[in-house]
């Protein structure tokens, strides 16, 4: 069963605290890994797709990467706009879930001025 | 704007009771998801339709149904509530079948009393 892990559960950062956020997961047969935003009373955005190790993605003041175990989430000197939930989800071979993607719980980031 | 559309955005009933969600996806996509997030489990999938047909199914309970109509919206009826149904319920569509990059609504938030 696939599993997905972010950790931390929340951050706080002050504004151009770089940081990074962790996702760990286990999946028979990687389709992509990817990194949602979610703000509050907002369904997620995507933000990133990530097909194979070694690959990064950059978006403003996001960088994502992938290892065979894990990915990260690196802010590099966060505003506080940049303040929301960002949720890792993996996507596995077929199974009874079809190419659902299946989530972490996320990581709560706050960025104070 | 992601271009879903979700109804009703609020909605309290009372345990036993059923209600339906109403999802409109985004022009032109055919494939819908129906995703619940809780505080404790996060984002975990129910169910997925593709052009009208079941495609994939998640952690969806029995009193829980789905289906999508020939103008590609989709409706989620949740019957016999009990208190540990209250979430927010949110649809996200794509445009191919194993799309990771989701476009989610905004979420219909159900309180169950």
């Amino acid at each position: 069963e696939d599993q997905v892990t972010q950790s931390p559960e929340a951050l706080r950062l002050q504004e151009g605290e770089s940081s990074s956020l962790n996702c760990s997961y286990t999946v028979s047969g990687l389709r992509g890994l990817f990194w949602y935003r979610q703000d509050p009373g907002k369904g997620p955005e995507f933000l990133f797709t990530l097909y194979s190790a070694g690959e990064e993605k950059e978006k403003e003041r996001l960088k994502a990467t992938l290892t065979k175990k894990e990915s990260f989430l690196h802010i590099t000197a966060p505003k506080p706009e940049d303040s929301a939930t960002y949720l890792c989800a993996v996507q596995g071979g077929v199974s009874d879930s079809g190419y659902a993607l299946n989530f972490g719980k996320g990581t709560s980031l706050l960025v104070t001025p | 704007d992601s271009g879903v559309t979700q109804t009703p955005k609020h909605l309290i009933t009372a345990t036993g009771q059923r209600v339906t969600l109403r999802c409109s996806p985004r022009s032109g996509d055919l494939s819908v998801y129906w995703y619940q997030q809780s505080l404790d489990q996060g984002l975990q999938f129910l169910i997925q339709y593709y052009n009208g047909e079941e495609r994939a199914k998640g952690n969806i309970l029995e009193r829980f149904s789905a289906q999508q109509f020939p103008d590609l919206h989709s409706e989620l009826n949740l019957s016999s509530l009990e208190l540990g149904d209250s979430a927010l319920y949110f649809c996200a569509s794509s445009a191919l079948l194993g799309a990771g990059e989701l476009f989610f609504g905004e979420g219909s938030r159900l309180t169950v009393l």
